[in-house]
């Protein structure tokens, strides 16, 4: 079984400051991890994915996240933010091995950017 | 990189009548899509799991005779909502697992509005 808990379901930021949308997850296998952005009406974006190797994982639009074993968290952070990063961001884990590999989503942070 | 479309954007339709949603890789061949539905300021609900050449597999609570899955070849899953009510209008979102990428990483389609009058 696996889940995943987004601990934020609206975090507001100025343009310019940096940002952390937190991720904890819980799986019986080793995991793989996604960050996903949805615009409005749009569909998701792959951000960044964690997959066994290196626990920074450095993704698109300067986006970054670290997997925590011990913490089991998979944390997205981006140093300085802007306006046009204002979107739905979604935390997903999957199972890294087997023919099953659902993803199984976090139910989402809002992040709005301010001028 | 890896591009799923879907066919149409949005769709609106009368009580009744049934809608077909097309999910197709573009540049990639695609063994594996999934279906989900998202509500308003929702998270993605996966719906079935489609595989190719083989029937779909269903998540609980959906009607599989409601919500009809075809996966006819490796770029190409169709999803065709029945007698379609109200109750059915959604976003409707696809995605396409990369089996020659790395790790089998899902690639989402940009989603299908459907609004069931």
């Amino acid at each position: 079984a696996q889940s995943v808990t987004q601990l934020d379901s609206h975090v507001s930021v100025s343009e310019g400051t940096p940002v952390l949308l937190r991720c904890n997850y819980s799986s019986s296998y080793s995991p793989s991890l996604f960050w996903y952005v949805q615009h409005p009406n749009k569909g998701l974006q792959l951000l960044l994915k964690y997959t066994s190797a290196a626990t920074l994982v450095k993704g698109i639009n300067g986006f970054e996240a670290e997997f925590n074993k011990s913490q089991t968290s998979f944390h997205l952070r981006k140093p300085s933010v802007h306006i046009s990063d204002t979107a739905e961001y979604f935390c997903a884990v999957t199972p890294s091995s087997g023919s099953a590999r659902q993803l199984t989503f976090g139910s989402g942070t809002q992040l709005t950017v301010l001028p | 990189g890896a591009v799923v479309s879907q066919h149409p954007s949005r769709v609106i339709c009368k009580s009744g009548t049934s809608v077909k949603i097309e999910c197709r890789s573009l540049d990639f061949q695609a063994t594996t899509m999934f279906w989900y539905r998202q509500f308003p300021k929702q998270s993605l609900m996966l719906m079935a799991t489609s595989n190719e050449g083989s029937k779909a597999t269903y998540e609980q609570g959906v009607e599989k005779d409601k919500f009809l899955i075809n996966h006819a070849s490796l770029t190409l899953s169709t999803l065709t909502v029945t007698s379609a009510h109200p109750e059915d209008s959604s976003f409707y979102i696809c995605s396409a697992r990369d089996l020659q990428g790395a790790l089998g990483t899902q690639y989402f389609g940009p989603g299908t509005r459907l609004l069931v009058l």
